[in-house]
């Protein structure tokens, strides 16, 4: 049922650049906040990215956020091992008394 | 220091009614412009956003589960409830209730541990 479309896997080499795009509608990303969670294997989400392109204190300046139009990406600069993870972009829908949307998800592997 | 602990029971079988329970602590339910969330993950699959509460008591709901779904809370206890009607081993997830400081701007800082429901007959 996600509304936000990601692809399904994305990988690089240790100190490569990664990019995860989150595409969605003119009801959510086009009028909202994108937010990105970053999943470790077998843990809760954590906030990566809010307000599109910030970071909360404590993450690593090497993930940065962009969003134009109804479109978003997550670009991850000098992959490091640690960074295998799931990543979900998420935004609030506007549509049917409004609701939070997440994407469906892009399982980064770090060869 | 803010967490968040789901609880509720493990297994239960089609057509029951599933009740979690999400007992905060670290911040207070009537803080202003605070709201908790109800969030699953299926094994192997995205997660999926169910329902929140607002520090108000105005709640919103995923239309897809619009239906089954019942929020309430409870702030002298630092609870929060989601309750869903009907289950199904579809409803066979990771649930995880979140902390949204600020509903005006929907950012989840926290997130509970998650506990993991399996719907089988």
């Amino acid at each position: 049922q996600s509304v936000l479309t990601q692809p399904p896997s994305a990988s690089g080499t240790p100190g490569q650049r990664v990019t995860i795009s989150c595409s969605g509608s003119s009801s959510n990303i086009g009028s909202n906040f994108v937010c990105w969670y970053q999943q470790l294997p077998g843990t809760a989400p954590t906030l990566l990215i809010y307000r599109n392109n910030q970071r909360p204190s404590g993450v690593p300046d090497r993930f940065s956020g962009s969003k134009s139009g109804t479109s978003a990406s997550l670009a991850i600069n000098g992959l490091r091992s640690e960074d295998e993870a799931d990543y979900y972009c998420a935004a609030w829908d506007d549509r049917l008394s409004g609701h939070y949307v997440f994407g469906t998800g892009t399982k980064v592997t770090v060869l | 220091q803010v967490t968040l602990k789901e609880s509720g029971p493990v297994v239960l079988k089609p057509t029951e009614t599933l009740t979690l329970t999400c007992t905060v602590s670290g911040f207070s339910l009537s803080n202003v412009r605070m709201a908790v969330s109800w969030i699953r993950q299926p094994p192997g699959k995205a997660l999926e956003w169910l329902a929140h509460i607002l520090s108000n008591d105005e709640k919103s709901y995923s239309p897809s589960l619009r239906r089954r779904l019942t929020i309430s809370k409870d702030t002298s206890k630092s609870q929060v409830v989601l309750s869903m009607i009907n289950v199904d081993p579809l409803d066979s997830a990771t649930y995880y209730c979140a902390r949204i400081p600020d509903y005006g701007e929907y950012v989840i800082d926290y997130w509970g541990q998650g506990t993991l429901v399996t719907v089988s007959s």
